[in-house]
């Protein structure tokens, strides 16, 4: 089993729709969360980081953990077409697990 | 400030050869991380330094791969006979000691023909 499972998509939406994007974790242990933005031929750009449980928010992007059903997820409010990448989930436990990546696109 | 540098930003050999990439961190990082990543996967760990010394060197895939850090700045990923399985962009990304946020390179692109 793979220490971070994430939808690859691809997922589609119209300018200004709300966007979820999900991952799973194995280990009850970990305790940071984070995700990350990669625009095509570029390296990953930290958008939000997560210790234990709860909601963080950033502007247009919440970051929520559950650990009891060990569950991450990214909101994306009011989507814009440069919100238009891939998105990574990655977890720190002994070292750093990225998730596979969700393409997104935004349409105006 | 400058960000995390990577060079070359593409390179193409044959395999059986040697390569050489480089990352230049953010200045007093001392947290020094290389990735793989491969078309469509999310960035898979190689190899952590924490000043000159690596501290996981786990995700190494074998023995062809060695990186370096002699000054606790720059460091330099080795890959000899090289094969086309290695194929990848080769991410670099440095922190903060003891702080999770890292900072990414924009990869080198490796292609062995």
């Amino acid at each position: 089993q793979k220490e971070v499972e994430q939808d690859p998509g691809p997922l589609s939406v119209p300018e200004g729709a709300i966007v979820s994007l999900n991952c799973t974790y194995s280990n009850s242990a970990f305790q940071y969360f984070m995700w990350y933005r990669q625009y095509s031929r570029k390296g990953p750009e930290l958008l939000m980081y997560t210790y234990s449980s709860g909601n963080k928010e950033d502007g247009r992007f919440t970051a929520q953990v559950d650990k009891s059903s060990k569950y991450i997820s990214l909101f994306i409010r009011d989507s814009q077409p440069s919100d238009s990448a891939t998105y990574l989930c990655a977890i720190h436990g002994n070292q750093f697990y990225f998730g596979t990546g969700t393409s997104l696109t935004v349409i105006p | 400030g400058a960000g995390v540098s990577q060079t070359p930003s593409n390179k193409v050999t044959e395999k059986g050869k040697y390569v050489e990439l480089r990352c230049d961190p953010i200045s007093g990082h001392t947290a020094l991380y290389w990735y793989r990543q491969s078309l469509g996967q999310g960035p898979e760990f190689l190899i952590y330094f924490q000043g000159t010394g690596a501290a996981d060197d786990s995700g190494l895939p074998n023995d062809r791969f060695f990186a370096v850090r002699p000054e606790g700045s720059v460091s330099t990923l080795k890959i000899q006979r090289t094969e086309r399985g290695d194929s990848a962009v080769y991410l670099c990304a440095s922190s903060l000691a003891g702080r999770e946020t890292q900072y990414f390179g924009p990869g080198t692109r490796l292609l062995v023909l």
